[in-house]
């Protein structure tokens, strides 16, 4: 069965430090893969998409970067964290195609002080 | 562009009671919707989903959701809520003009359940 992993699960960080969250997935080929984000009492932001290795999409400009350097493998970044990024960071993945479910990570909380 | 507006920030129901989560949806097609439950700092898991055929879908814990193409809605149900729902749900549509899966969701609607 597929599994999804995110981490860490919790990260606080002050304004202005580097930023690295990783997610993998196991259990199945050439995924979809998604980052996004939720703030507190908002719905999700879609922030970057991968059909492939080093195939990312963009979705709204920001102060993040993502990169998928291996098949099941997707890191979100950030050389220089401001206050706004604080939220609640979601990896999920699918097998492609709009009728195709997503299966959601546990989530990353990045706390930026 | 697609959007999804779930009009209710926030439901309360007594346990037991009957249950409707409204969405509505903008896209130019026909579209894929899904409503996804959310627990408290947790992902977010599939309850159903619609994109062909019966416009009522059955989706897993005793949901179901239908399809109203009249009035670009979604509105998700459960006859009788379990404490165990309090959640947050999320109605979703899919952009089908890319295979990226890309899909927009509403802002969430928090559920309450009273004893």
């Amino acid at each position: 069965s597929q599994t999804i992993h995110q981490w860490p699960a919790t990260l606080v960080q002050p304004v202005g430090s580097p930023l690295s969250l990783e997610c993998t997935v196991e259990g199945t080929s050439n995924p979809n893969l998604y980052w996004y984000r939720q703030a507190a009492g908002r719905g999700l932001q879609l922030l970057f998409y991968s059909v492939g290795i080093g195939q990312i999409s963009s979705e709204v400009p920001q102060n993040l970067s993502a990169s998928r350097p291996q098949d099941r493998q997707f890191i979100l970044s950030s050389k220089k964290l401001l206050l706004s990024d604080s939220g609640f960071y979601l990896c999920a993945w699918s097998v492609g195609g709009a009728s195709e479910t997503q299966y959601f990570g546990p989530g990353t909380r990045l706390l930026v002080l | 562009a697609q959007s999804v507006t779930q009009p209710d920030i926030h439901i309360t129901v007594s346990e037991g009671a009957s249950l409707e989560l409204r969405c509505n949806y903008s896209y130019g097609a026909t579209p894929y919707l899904f409503w996804y439950v959310q627990s408290p700092g947790q992902g977010l898991q599939l309850l159903l989903k619609y994109f062909s055929g019966d416009t009522l879908v059955q989706g897993i814990k005793g949901f179901e959701a239908e399809f109203k193409r009249s009035q670009s809605s979604f509105n998700l149900r459960k006859p009788s809520v379990h404490w165990s729902d309090a959640a947050e749900y999320f109605c979703a549509v899919a952009d089908y003009n890319t295979n990226a899966g890309k899909s927009t969701f509403g802002d969430g609607t928090t559920l309450t359940v009273k004893p």
